[in-house]
């Protein structure tokens, strides 16, 4: 069962527009929101992150909007570039000592010229 | 700064071969973690190290093992590799500071595939 629902899986973009990416999650024992960026034959990077404690987090052209209530978070890329053409990997990390980290399964944004 | 470097980049094994994932970081983190990436599967954590000394299992730890040689390096090997461990192998470490957000640290992979 997955824990972390990512959507859509693949997304195609003019440039100049909004990319948005959605999550969604159960369980109510996460305590931090990260966003990872993959680009191809490279491993996954950190792009923003969020606590449950804010609603929007802004660095840049990237966002994320955090909604506890409705246990759902999503990033949205403003402006999007043929640049950001990417894998993006939402996560959710319990608290806790246990920390372990839960993974989306990824969306494949491609932006064109 | 070389930040997470895994060799080798690619390799190709007949079924039933063993073989070594190496793995090194110089950021001085605690924590050291192994995952695969398959198609559709996202990232599913194999084995963990939190600390140097101690290694735990992941989601998908069968047909693996684990050494945390040292602070440094976190090597995964295949015992007997079978068509199903073909997959893109990442490594990745992070310091888990207590009151800062935690930041995974990637290599760039390695490339299996098993005949």
């Amino acid at each position: 069962q997955q824990q972390v629902k990512q959507s859509p899986q693949s997304l195609i973009v003019q440039k100049g527009g909004i990319s948005i990416i959605n999550c969604a999650y159960e369980n109510t024992a996460f305590d931090y929101f990260p966003w990872y960026q993959q680009f191809p034959g490279k491993g996954p990077a950190l792009l923003i992150a969020i606590r449950p404690d804010v609603s929007e987090k802004k660095e840049g052209r990237f966002t994320i909007s955090f909604n506890k209530s409705a246990k759902q978070f999503s990033l949205h890329i403003m402006d999007s570039q043929p640049g950001d053409s990417a894998t993006y990997f939402c996560a959710a990390r319990y608290a806790g000592n246990n920390r372990k980290l839960i993974w989306g399964l990824g969306t494949s944004l491609a932006v064109n010229p | 700064n070389a930040g997470v470097t895994q060799t080798p980049k690619f390799q190709v094994l007949k079924t039933g071969q063993s073989m070594t994932l190496q793995c090194a970081q110089d950021m001085n983190h605690n924590s050291m973690y192994w995952y695969r990436q398959d198609p559709g599967m996202g990232l599913r954590l194999i084995y963990y190290s939190a600390s140097e000394g101690t290694t735990d299992k992941g989601e998908v730890p069968n047909g693996y093992n684990v050494s945390r040689l040292n602070k440094r390096e976190f090597s995964l090997r295949l015992e007997s590799a079978a068509p199903s461990q073909t997959s893109v192998y990442f490594c990745a470490s992070s310091e888990i500071p207590q009151t800062t957000n935690e930041k995974l640290f990637f290599g760039s992979g390695t490339q299996l595939s098993v005949l």
